[in-house]
């Protein structure tokens, strides 16, 4: 089966610039969690959906930060302007539900603004 | 409210020596306790989990852990160190209807 799909696996942008990291769930999975992993700041919680619907999203830093699901199958986070503070590795998760179902990862988007 | 404290942001082991790793949690609820991997450059990946049932549960690679409710601990242990274990270990908690939280983290190193 496949896994969480992620895209890009790494990304380099200007700051200022928009940045759109996208993730594909496995299928048949109704919870999406979007985290940010920086060596400061560990594993953060940005936000997580449950049936395309986002539940919690006070993780967002600030509203530059925007995370949609339009569908089961796809997710977006954006980040317009990106500033250099965002570098950092982004992960997309999925679970097939909440509380004790375990999430499965996606290898990261590796995001460094310059 | 839940939370997870893991003990130390650093472990090092002497390869074939035991590993500890600790966790202790604060939940309202009984809770759903995991421990996950992450290797580096690569997403996190679930080790073992405890959601009931018993309390002592093992997971891959020869890590085990136990639930123990009076020390509100999930501890990791593992008899004998690899130097494949090097790698970063992450405690979480969830309950049914909520969210995983995540701990920082603890970065196991393994001595030769």
């Amino acid at each position: 089966d496949a896994g969480v799909i992620q895209s890009p696996r790494h990304e380099v942008t200007e700051m200022g610039q928009e940045v759109t990291l996208r993730c594909k769930p496995i299928s048949g999975h109704n919870s999406l969690f979007w985290y940010r992993q920086t060596m400061m700041r560990g594993l953060e919680l940005l936000i997580y959906f449950n049936n395309n619907v986002p539940i919690d999203d006070s993780g967002m830093p600030e509203d530059r930060f925007s995370a949609k699901m339009p569908n089961a199958s796809f997710s977006t986070l954006k980040i317009q302007p990106s500033e250099p503070r965002d570098s950092a590795v982004y992960f997309c998760a999925s679970s097939p539900g909440q509380g004790g179902n375990t999430i499965y990862f996606g290898e990261g988007s590796w995001l460094t603004v310059v | 409210a839940q939370s997870v404290t893991q003990l130390g942001s650093h472990v090092s082991v002497s390869e074939g020596a035991l590993v500890l790793l600790r966790c202790n949690y604060s939940s309202s609820v009984p809770p759903y306790l995991f421990w996950y991997v992450q290797y580096p450059n690569q997403g996190l990946q679930l080790l073992l989990k405890y959601t009931t049932g018993a309390t002592l549960v093992k997971g891959i690679n020869g890590f085990e852990a136990e639930f123990k409710k009076s020390e509100t601990s999930f501890h990791l242990t593992k008899p004998s160190a690899h130097m494949s274990d090097a790698a970063e270990y992450f405690c979480a908690v969830s309950r049914w209807d909520d969210k995983i939280i995540f701990g920082k983290g603890t970065r196991l190193h393994i001595l030769p």
